[in-house]
């Protein structure tokens, strides 16, 4: 069936530094990829979002890339803050599914002052 | 974005008892939303979505009988866990697409979650 792959499951950075988290998946129909970031006890908050129409996307310090040919879409965060600790999961969805999302296994990212 | 509500955030019951979540969608209507489960630090798990004037639609393995689900309205969508048990404590969270056909690549926003603990 459908999976999303995510890695890596945790991620520490120093504050300032970037961080990087990829995620892979199998079905080629897919054609919307999500990132939520989700804080303890809340639940997930969109931060991006990108089409299988275009390459890349940024706002301020979070972009997301997608290379369809290979499956692959990725979160960069730059200028890390400790505010930017949390799980971050990646998500997508394709056309003949309703919208239903197929998440990644989550991103444990701690920024360290 | 758009905002989805859910009530309660907390809720905490006995065994045998039967526990119902509500997931609001504030400022949109939602003619489909979807309700998720997440156990301590894992990720969130499609247990089924919820359709406006039809029968819910449940993934494999989640019981409907357990779960309850109806949608009311165009903006309320609820889930009735009956006769919980310890086993049914979890993070429930539910999602609505901003649009009107739930089709794929219409952003969803998520609800703040509800804990429930079964006693």
């Amino acid at each position: 069936g459908e999976n999303v792959e995510q890695h890596p499951s945790t991620l520490s950075v120093q504050e300032g530094d970037s961080a990087v988290i990829k995620c892979t998946y199998s079905d080629s129909a897919s054609n919307y990829f999500p990132w939520y970031k989700q804080e303890l006890g809340k639940g997930p908050q969109l931060i991006i979002d990108i089409r299988s129409n275009v390459g890349e996307k940024k706002d301020q310090r979070i972009a997301v890339t997608l290379n369809k040919t290979a499956k692959h879409f990725s979160l960069h965060i730059t200028e890390t803050q400790p505010e930017d600790s949390a799980v971050y999961f990646c998500a997508m969805t394709y056309y003949n599914q309703g919208g239903k999302l197929i998440f990644g296994q989550g991103t444990e990212l701690s920024v360290k002052p | 974005g758009a905002v989805v509500s859910q009530h309660p955030s907390r809720v905490i019951c006995k065994s045998g008892t039967s526990v119902k979540i509500e997931c609001r969608s504030l400022d949109f209507q939602a003619t489909t939303m979807f309700w998720y489960r997440q156990f301590p630090k894992k990720s969130l798990m499609l247990m089924a979505t919820s359709n406006e004037g039809s029968k819910a639609t449940y993934e494999q393995g989640v019981e409907k009988d357990k779960f309850l689900i109806n949608h009311a309205s165009l903006t309320l969508s609820t889930l009735t866990v009956t006769s919980a048990h310890p086993e049914d404590s979890s993070f429930y969270i539910c999602s609505a697409p901003q649009g009107t056909s739930g089709g794929a690549g219409e952003t969803q926003y998520f609800g703040p979650g509800t804990r429930l603990l079964v006693l």
